[in-house]
């Protein structure tokens, strides 16, 4: 079946870190992948998305590259903010949505 | 646009009452799903429902259920509240179907007592 690994969490980092989460995942069809991210009190927004093997989703200086030799969609921003203080989640997409666990991150000044 | 608006934002009951949520997608989105987020089972999907019809369902008893009325507004309904049906409960619409780009609204969150 279809399932979603992500790194425990949680992560904290100081501010202009680099970020690195883990995702990998087990599908037997050819999904889309997703990152999500939810704020305190909020509901899941999207961050970013790749629909095909070698895409690459990128927004707000995130990226994420689909990796199906690997298996793996990896979350990286090169300097993070306080900002970014979050819970990140990866999904996939086959005929409906399979999400990680959540990996939360905070940033401090 | 108008985001996904989901009522009430909190709610508290006893064991074995029942609940009723509602979700109102965004305009134009025919689909949309169920999940409950729990700290130790993350999201888990619980349904979709696609032009009024129950499309998937997950691994949840039947005293989970909804509906979908023919403006897209669902509902969803859990009957004689367990303790561990506290959870946020969030609501996302999509264009397509539930494998399309997700939009979430804000989340339900239950509390049993």
């Amino acid at each position: 079946g279809n399932s979603v690994t992500q790194m425990e969490g949680p992560v904290t980092l100081s501010e202009e870190a680099f970020l690195t989460i883990n995702c990998t995942y087990t599908a037997t069809g050819y999904p889309s992948l997703f990152w999500y991210v939810q704020y305190p009190g909020e509901g899941l927004q999207l961050l970013l998305k790749a629909t095909k093997a070698d895409d690459k989703g990128s927004n707000k200086g995130f990226e994420a590259t689909y990796r199906k030799e690997t298996t793996s969609f990896h979350l990286e921003k090169g300097s993070v903010q306080v900002s970014d203080s979050a819970v990140y989640f990866c999904a996939l997409s086959d005929n409906q949505f399979y999400f990680g666990t959540g990996t939360s991150l905070t940033v401090i000044p | 646009k108008a985001g996904v608006t989901q009522t009430p934002r909190y709610l508290i009951k006893t064991r074995g009452q029942q609940v009723t949520l509602s979700c109102s997608p965004i305009s134009g989105h025919r689909s949309v799903s169920w999940y409950q987020q729990t700290p130790g089972q993350g999201l888990q999907f619980l349904f979709e429902y696609f032009s009024e019809t129950q499309r998937n369902k997950g691994n949840f008893p039947g005293r989970f259920s909804g509906r979908q009325f023919s403006n897209s507004r669902s509902e969803m309904n859990v009957s004689t509240l367990e303790l561990g049906d506290s959870a946020l409960y969030l609501c996302a619409s999509s264009q397509g179907g539930a494998k399309n780009i997700q939009y979430f609204g804000a989340g339900t969150r239950l509390s049993v007592l």
